[in-house]
């Protein structure tokens, strides 16, 4: 069973700048989870999908931040424009639905570590 | 409000010594469910364990143990006997009603040959 991916692993940008994150979960996974997370620190949520419907954006900083899954597969992270304190990794993970018995387990991607200059 | 304590930042061991990394939890709910996560130097987060709030049952797993005690809040994690490659950072996390995932700060652990 091939595990979350998540493209590209590392970026570098200038500040200002956009830029994009893609995650493919686990095939047969309806949960998705965007996390940052900076050095040192543990994951904090971002958004979460059930399928292609945010449940839970209540992180995610909407003024620079977006996000999409749109056929409740794949999923892409947007920073427009992005700054210095972006810098971070960005982690994706995936899980079966929320109600089942094992709910809270997730399988986590490598990360996208964003470097802001 | 709902929060994860890891007190320890770094544990520095040599090979085969056993090592306990601490959780502390907060929460106001009755149900709940806790975890530890690996992170190894690659990235990404691996599963370890997962308990809920009505099994305080220890559970031991090869070299790794969970000590889950409701009446201090705490779910340790022991490992025996430890080797390099447990070398990573470990989080400690909780979910609750709020279904959201709490995560710790994390412990970083090396072992040393």
């Amino acid at each position: 069973e091939a595990g979350v991916v998540q493209s590209p692993r590392y970026k570098i940008i200038e500040k200002k700048q956009p830029v994009a994150f893609w995650c493919n979960p686990i095939s047969g996974h309806n949960t998705l989870y965007w996390y940052l997370q900076n050095l040192g620190q543990g994951p904090e949520l971002l958004i979460r999908y059930e399928n292609e419907e945010a449940v839970d954006d209540s992180q995610l900083p909407k003024d620079r931040f977006s996000a999409e899954r749109l056929k409740g597969v794949d999923s892409t992270l947007k920073i427009q424009p992005a700054e210095l304190g972006d810098s971070a990794v960005y982690l994706c993970a995936s899980s079966r639905s929320i109600d089942s018995p094992n709910t809270g387990e997730l399988f986590f991607g490598e990360g996208s570590r964003l470097t802001v200059l | 409000a709902q929060k994860v304590t890891q007190a320890q930042t770094e544990i520095s061991v040599v090979e085969k010594e056993d090592v306990t990394l601490d959780c502390v939890y907060e929460t106001r709910d009755t149900t709940y469910y806790l975890f530890w996560y690996k992170q190894p130097p690659s990235g990404e987060l691996v599963f370890l364990i997962r308990r809920n709030s009505f099994d305080e049952q220890n559970e031991i797993s090869g070299r790794y143990s969970w000590n889950f005690q409701k009446s201090t809040s705490s779910f340790n994690f022991t490992i025996t006997a430890s080797q390099v490659v447990d070398s990573a950072v470990y989080f400690c996390a909780l979910r609750s009603n709020t279904d959201k995932l709490i995560f710790g700060t994390g412990t970083r652990l090396q072992v040393f040959p």
